[in-house]
């Protein structure tokens, strides 16, 4: 596609429920991120996939979240048992992947997650 | 621990003002530092910065990095009030994660 798409734009849950959120990378983009954005903050990192592999998720912030891209290309960020603080804007960016400096990430527009 | 520290948090102009946006930052091993414009949700792409003192320009925004002294600036001529929206300038160290500030909003009143 032309740009990083995600869906659903928003989702509201109720405490305690499942919720998947999904990601469209650019297509060809080799990597493939994962941000949390709070109201009034900047994006901090979650999770990262160079293809297949999740080969960072250092920013998860607690087992309740998990993240797969099982094909290389579409991925999924799964929150289990949400709570009140989870409600946050979830980004997700994708880029080439090409080793180096320069790779530029391109973002989709998030998906506004809000947790009553 | 990396870290972007971005100023002022908030600025209100007119139209036709010039502002300047400050980002600076600590890091281990730079590798770029990049500045995203973020109206609504998704962060918009506008510059990426490697090389110290080299300008970017793009119509009424340029950007310059000062690696020794370990900042950026973005600045905006003759602002509109479509440039109303938060600027982010995350850096990208070691690892293949950017690393965020909390960004300044602008707010460019007609």
């Amino acid at each position: 596609g032309a740009g990083v798409s995600q869906s659903p734009r928003y989702k509201v849950a109720k405490r305690g429920q499942d919720v998947a959120l999904r990601c469209d990378p650019i297509s060809g983009h080799v990597s493939l991120f994962w941000y949390q954005q709070a109201l009034g903050q900047g994006p901090e990192f979650l999770t990262y996939f160079q293809n297949e592999a999740q080969l960072d998720k250092s920013g998860l912030p607690s087992d309740r979240f998990f993240a797969e891209r099982p094909e290389g290309s579409v991925s999924t960020l799964k929150i289990q048992r949400t709570q009140q603080e989870d409600s946050a804007v979830y980004l997700c960016a994708s880029s080439t992947g090409l080793a180096g400096r320069t790779d530029t990430q391109y973002f989709g527009p998030g998906t506004r997650l809000t947790v009553l | 621990e990396d870290k972007v520290v971005q100023s002022p948090l908030s600025l209100v102009v007119h139209e036709g003002d010039t502002v300047t946006l400050n980002c600076s930052y600590e890091v281990t091993n730079f590798r770029s530092l990049l500045w995203y414009k973020q109206e609504k949700k998704a962060p918009t792409f506008l510059f990426m910065l490697t090389s110290s003192g080299i300008e970017k320009k793009s119509g009424r925004l340029s950007s310059i990095l000062d690696k020794k002294e370990l900042f950026s600036i973005l600045n905006i001529t003759a602002t509109q009030t479509g440039d109303s929206a938060v600027y982010l300038c995350p850096i990208r160290g070691g690892s293949e994660k950017l690393v965020f500030g909390k960004g300044t909003k602008l707010t460019v009143n007609p």
